[in-house]
């Protein structure tokens, strides 16, 4: 069973404005940890934000929040003031505690395109 | 700090032949993990290393190994190259294993197999 959903096509959005990328997951673990990472065309993976399970507060990093609805399952990314640079793939991960602490999951990824 | 770094970065192989992929973590970082991403099947983790020590394994067959040295560097080895295995290599690292640590992505290495 796919542990991580993403499930939005290509997104397109204009600079300046929010856009929001929607993450779904699938554990039966109460203590995991939750990623977000960032790849622009040249492939390397980039640490945005993290959020774990019995965090209380919703995870902030600069532009980036996320929104943790730990009932429903979600943690969709919030990316604020979208800028030229945020062109990328964008991957939600997910790593449960039982199932190895640095074996991390990924979704398909959601492919942003930020216009001017 | 300098970044994970791999190498090489770019590599075309033909099938049968082998190949060694290296990754130098961050510095202080004692766990190194491997990812294989490819369009079809997406990221999938292959292994990781702890402490000189493989601790998790993903489902991949045999030709896929790896090792960690004393200084933490990491070299993951596949043998008998199939066309499937053509894909961008990613090596993460981290501190120490625990729930809240942060995986660190390389720039990857390409691997092309003809």
């Amino acid at each position: 069973a796919q542990k991580i959903t993403q499930t939005q096509p290509g997104m397109f959005v204009q600079e300046k404005e929010a856009v929001t990328l929607d993450c779904t997951y699938d554990t039966s673990d109460q203590s995991y940890g939750l990623f977000w990472y960032k790849q622009p065309s040249s492939g390397e993976m980039i640490f945005l934000i993290y959020q774990g399970s019995y965090d209380e507060q919703n995870a902030t990093e600069g532009r980036y929040s996320l929104n943790f609805q730990k009932a429903r399952k979600s943690a969709n990314l919030v990316i604020s003031a979208s800028q030229l640079g945020d062109s990328a793939m964008y991957f939600c991960a997910m790593r449960e505690v039982s199932y190895g602490n640095n074996r991390l999951a990924f979704g398909k990824g959601n492919q942003v395109v930020v216009i001017p | 700090k300098a970044g994970v770094t791999q190498t090489p970065r770019y590599l075309i192989k033909t099938r049968g032949q082998q190949v060694t992929l290296s990754c130098s973590p961050i510095s202080g970082h004692r766990s190194v993990s491997w990812y294989q991403q490819t369009p079809g099947q997406g990221l999938q983790f292959l292994f990781e290393y702890f402490s000189e020590t493989q601790r998790n394994k993903g489902n991949f067959p045999g030709r896929f190994s790896g090792r960690q040295f004393s200084n933490s560097r990491s070299e993951m080895n596949v043998s008998t190259l199939e066309l499937g295995d053509s894909a961008l290599y990613l090596c993460a690292s981290s501190t120490v294993a625990t729930s809240t640590d942060t995986q660190y992505f390389g720039p990857g290495t390409r691997l092309t197999v003809l």
